[in-house]
């Protein structure tokens, strides 16, 4: 079965410092891969996909992901983190007709 | 565009009752997939339904069950709840096809069964 892991469960950085979250997947074919962000209460907002091509995938709020299958691995990252980029976030990958989603990592900012 | 909506948001049930839950996809979408999120388990599939048809079903009892309407729309039902069916459950749409994946989600019904 796909999997995905997030490794960690919290993060914390500072306010306008840099951001890189981790996400590994497996998958035997080429993966359709996601990162999805959740306020509380709310539900899951599409950060950015992956489904071929570019290996380096752009997507909303600044955020960007880069596919590396030497790793199996597609993590985000953002260059200047604000205050209200706290949330959880969840990578998953396309499976059949279905998402298989991580744990999520949830994202703490400091000012 | 109007995104995906659930109705009702807040739900407080008791055990042993049913409950029916119901989403609305984004215009244009034919594809509706139900999650439900624990804090515990996480994020995990419960059905998919295109054209009226579910294409794929997660390991749920059979206690959870589904159906989408020629507009699209779809309910989930849950019979017999238990407080371990207490979670947020998410509705997702997309346009379908042979994969559906790229999926939307509403904001979501808070279950509560006491």
């Amino acid at each position: 079965a796909q999997s995905v892991t997030q490794p960690d469960i919290h993060i914390t950085v500072s306010e306008g410092a840099s951001l890189e979250l981790r996400c590994n997947y497996s998958y035997g074919a080429t993966p359709y891969l996601f990162w999805y962000v959740q306020s509380p209460g709310q539900g899951l907002q599409l950060l950015l996909k992956y489904f071929s091509g570019d290996t380096l995938v752009q997507g909303i709020k600044g955020f960007e992901a880069e596919f590396k299958r030497s790793q199996s691995s597609f993590n985000l990252r953002k260059p200047s983190v604000h205050w209200s980029d706290a949330a959880e976030y969840f990578c998953a990958v396309g499976d059949g007709n279905k998402l298989v989603f991580g744990a999520g990592t949830i994202l703490r900012v400091k000012s | 565009k109007a995104g995906v909506t659930q109705t009702p948001r807040y739900l407080i049930k008791t055990r042993g009752q049913q409950v029916t839950l119901s989403c609305s996809p984004i215009s244009g979408h034919r594809s509706v997939s139900w999650y439900q999120q624990t804090p515990g388990q996480g994020l995990q599939f419960l059905f998919e339904y295109f054209s009226e048809t579910q294409r794929n079903k997660g390991n749920f009892p059979g206690r959870f069950s589904g159906r989408q309407f020629s507009n699209s729309r779809s309910e989930m039902n849950v019979s017999t709840l238990e407080l371990g069916d207490s979670a947020l459950y998410l509705c997702a749409s997309s346009y379908g096809g042979t994969a559906s994946y790229e999926q939307y989600f509403g904001p979501g019904t808070r279950l509560t069964v006491t």
